[in-house]
């Protein structure tokens, strides 16, 4: 069973198109995140919803919005894609029982090549 | 700034051989320790994770060390395996009301050959 899936795989877009990346996870978990890895395989936090709220929003261009229709789905829309956002964007989740030790459960990533 | 530094970039060795990897810190916020291991075309996933006031985990083959005074930690891969062959990355945990942010490092590229 697929525990946080993200569609689709891959993503090949034009400069200046829109764009989104789908999210989901059965997990029952109610925080779920997205990152950014480079082509450097650095992995960066750029957003995290609890309870479709948003709680973390990183130093990310306001091209990027999130949206969290319930707590099992976090979708990535990339509106006037540039070539920088080229990149691996993972979408992960976890259960939050509030505190640093919980275990963030990773999706197996979305390779968006922009042209 | 770089709030997790993570080395070497990249490591080769031998089959049976130990890996080491090693990761420093600065934010003394951190209370929690993650590894993770990335295989080609998949998402990460957590390898083994320690808290700041245990100096040593174990678990199978994989053992974090942690030193606090000198924010330092890193983890060994005894008898390394072909399998092991992944990028390893090192992470920093604080957490919040209803969340936990990871700062990782820039990761390592294991490669064990046969």
């Amino acid at each position: 069973d697929t525990a946080v899936s993200q569609t689709p795989k891959y993503l090949v877009t034009q400069m200046g198109n829109d764009k989104s990346i789908k999210c989901e996870q059965n997990l029952g978990h109610d925080t779920m995140y997205w990152y950014k890895q480079d082509s450097k395989k650095f992995l960066k936090i750029m957003f995290s919803y609890n309870n479709k709220e948003l709680i973390i929003n990183e130093t990310v261009p306001n091209r990027f919005s999130p949206k969290s229709p319930d707590k099992a789905h976090l979708n990535l829309h990339i509106n006037s894609l540039e070539l920088g956002d080229s990149a691996v964007y993972f979408c992960a989740s976890s259960y939050s029982a509030g505190g640093s030790t919980d275990t963030q459960y990773f999706g197996p990533g979305t390779r968006l090549t922009v042209l | 700034q770089q709030q997790v530094k993570q080395s070497p970039q990249s490591l080769i060795v031998q089959k049976g051989g130990i890996s080491i990897i090693n990761c420093a810190y600065e934010n003394t916020a951190f209370d929690y320790f993650p590894w993770y291991q990335q295989f080609p075309g998949k998402g990460p996933a957590l390898l083994i994770a320690i808290r700041p006031d245990v100096s040593e985990k174990k678990e199978g083959r994989f053992t974090i060390s942690f030193n606090k005074s000198a924010k330092q930690f890193s983890l060994h891969i005894m008898d390394s395996q072909p399998g092991d062959s992944a990028t390893y990355f090192c992470a920093a945990s604080v957490g919040g009301s209803g969340y936990s942010t990871l700062t990782f490092g820039k990761g390592t590229m294991l490669l064990v050959s046969p």
